[in-house]
């Protein structure tokens, strides 16, 4: 199982701002940095959020991250319809000598 | 443009061996790091691996002993083996690229593939 834990689902109304959390340990977020990714079904998995709170050209700066910790979060304002998607926190695991990816959270935009 | 392609059987009887590729186009294979990333149906995204500039791999150590990935930098490929499998190791596998450099991966991955669904049935 994932060492990385997320709310399997969180929503909010067109324009509201959502916010998925990430809880990880020393190990991993702790001590790395953190990225997350937009799964739309059918898709491949998109990079939204890299060295934690970084966007990549072209993602939209209604995307944040931030980091505190062995804690994450990603901050989705002016929430769209087309935000509607699974997303997923990642890290490095120094313990495991792997990269572990959050349990992953649905958003849904009401 | 990087692009990458998956390929393969869709369907793999247990106990034998999966076996995929990948087709890079738009970037030398050599230059980068490449990395298999599978998500089992209903379920999330799980590494399977990856292989360094340098030829080095590293494997999830939940496969560990099952799994190959190599590349032929002849034809721009990365491959994937999986050894032994049941239907446990039934997913949508995807290839994915570190954009690091001679000094060391970068641990995201922003280029992907589109995935391919292997089945492990009789």
């Amino acid at each position: 199982q994932s060492v990385l834990t997320q709310p399997p689902s969180a929503s909010g109304t067109p324009g509201q701002t959502v916010t998925v959390s990430c809880s990880g340990s020393g190990s991993n977020i702790g001590s790395n940095s953190v990225y997350w990714y937009q799964h739309l079904p059918g898709a491949a998995p998109k990079l939204l959020i890299y060295r934690s709170n970084r966007r990549p050209s072209g993602v939209p700066d209604r995307f944040s991250g931030s980091k505190s910790g062995t804690s994450a979060s990603l901050a989705i304002s002016g929430l769209r319809s087309e935000d509607e998607a699974d997303y997923y926190c990642a890290a490095w695991d120094d313990s495991g000598h792997n990269y572990v990816f959050g349990t992953g959270t649905m958003v849904t935009v009401l | 443009q990087v692009q990458l392609q998956e390929s393969g059987p869709g369907l793999v009887k247990p106990s034998e061996t999966l076996s995929l590729t990948c087709n890079v186009s738009g970037e030398s294979i050599i230059n980068k790091y490449w990395s298999w990333i599978r998500q089992p149906p209903g379920k999330g995204l799980e590494w399977v691996g990856c292989i360094y500039i340098s030829g080095k791999t590293d494997y999830n150590p939940s496969l560990k002993g099952r799994v190959t990935i190599s590349v032929d930098t002849s034809k721009n490929q990365l491959s994937l083996q999986l050894r032994s499998v049941t239907a446990a190791d039934t997913a949508v596998y995807y290839c994915a690229r570190d954009p690091g450099t001679i000094f060391g991966m970068v641990n995201y991955f922003d280029y992907w593939g589109q995935g391919r669904l292997v089945t492990v049935s009789s």
